[in-house]
């Protein structure tokens, strides 16, 4: 059973910082691996989307890299604004299940004026 | 462009009544549907998938039931609520099954009492 895992549980940093975000996951054989921003009590938003075949995904100031070998991902946010602010959630997809999501429990970012 | 439409937003139910949470996407034709629920201390975890009107593939056992009459619409049921039912239900949608990014919608905060 894929168990994904995300460090720290909660992060706060001051503005500017920049910042990097963890997720494992136990089983390698993945179809994607996609990073999410929940807002309290919203919906998810999605940021990135790596796919298998991928290493990194750049949207703007984030930047997302892979290792499936490893299982590991890293969420990394430059120069970090108090928007910033929100429930960041890792998810993967595995080959042979199709299409379910797997969750990590999120890592709560604070990002002080 | 696509959107996704939940309601109610926010519902507060007693032990024992019934439940009917209502997904609708629009912009998009023949989605991939999917009831996620957030409980508190939990990460997110796949409910149910529908890829057709009819069609539906659950994920967990439980006390929940859902139902896709139209293409475009994808209901979540219970006859009985439990305590264990309350969560944030999400609903989502992609074109394809696994390698394609799934978005959500806004979310309905269940609390059963």
């Amino acid at each position: 059973k894929q168990e994904v895992t995300q460090i720290p549980a909660a992060l706060s940093v001051p503005e500017g910082e920049n910042l990097v975000l963890n997720c494992s996951f136990t089983d390698s054989a993945i179809y994607n691996l996609q990073w999410f921003r929940q807002d309290p009590g919203k919906g998810l938003t999605s940021l990135l989307l790596i796919q298998s075949s991928q290493r990194e995904q750049t949207s703007g100031r984030l930047n997302a890299s892979l290792d499936k070998s490893s299982g590991r991902s890293t969420l990394y946010i430059a120069a970090s604004q108090p928007g910033d602010s929100a429930t960041y959630l890792c998810a993967v997809i595995n080959s042979n299940s199709g299409y379910a999501l797997n969750f990590g429990k999120g890592t709560s970012l604070l990002v002080t004026p | 462009s696509q959107t996704i439409h939940q309601w109610p937003a926010t519902l507060v139910q007693p032990v024992g009544s019934p439940l009917s949470l209502e997904c609708t996407v629009e912009g998009t034709s023949n989605p991939n549907l999917y009831w996620y629920r957030q409980a508190a201390g939990r990460g997110l975890q796949l409910l149910f998938y529908s890829v057709g009107i009819g069609q539906i593939s659950s994920e967990v056992p439980q006390n929940l039931s859902a139902s896709r009459p139209q293409d475009r619409q994808f209901i979540l049921s219970s006859k009985k609520l439990l305590l264990s039912d309350s969560g944030f239900y999400l609903c989502a949608w992609s074109i394809g099954l696994g390698e394609e990014t799934q978005y959500f919608g806004p979310g309905t905060r269940l609390l059963v009492l």
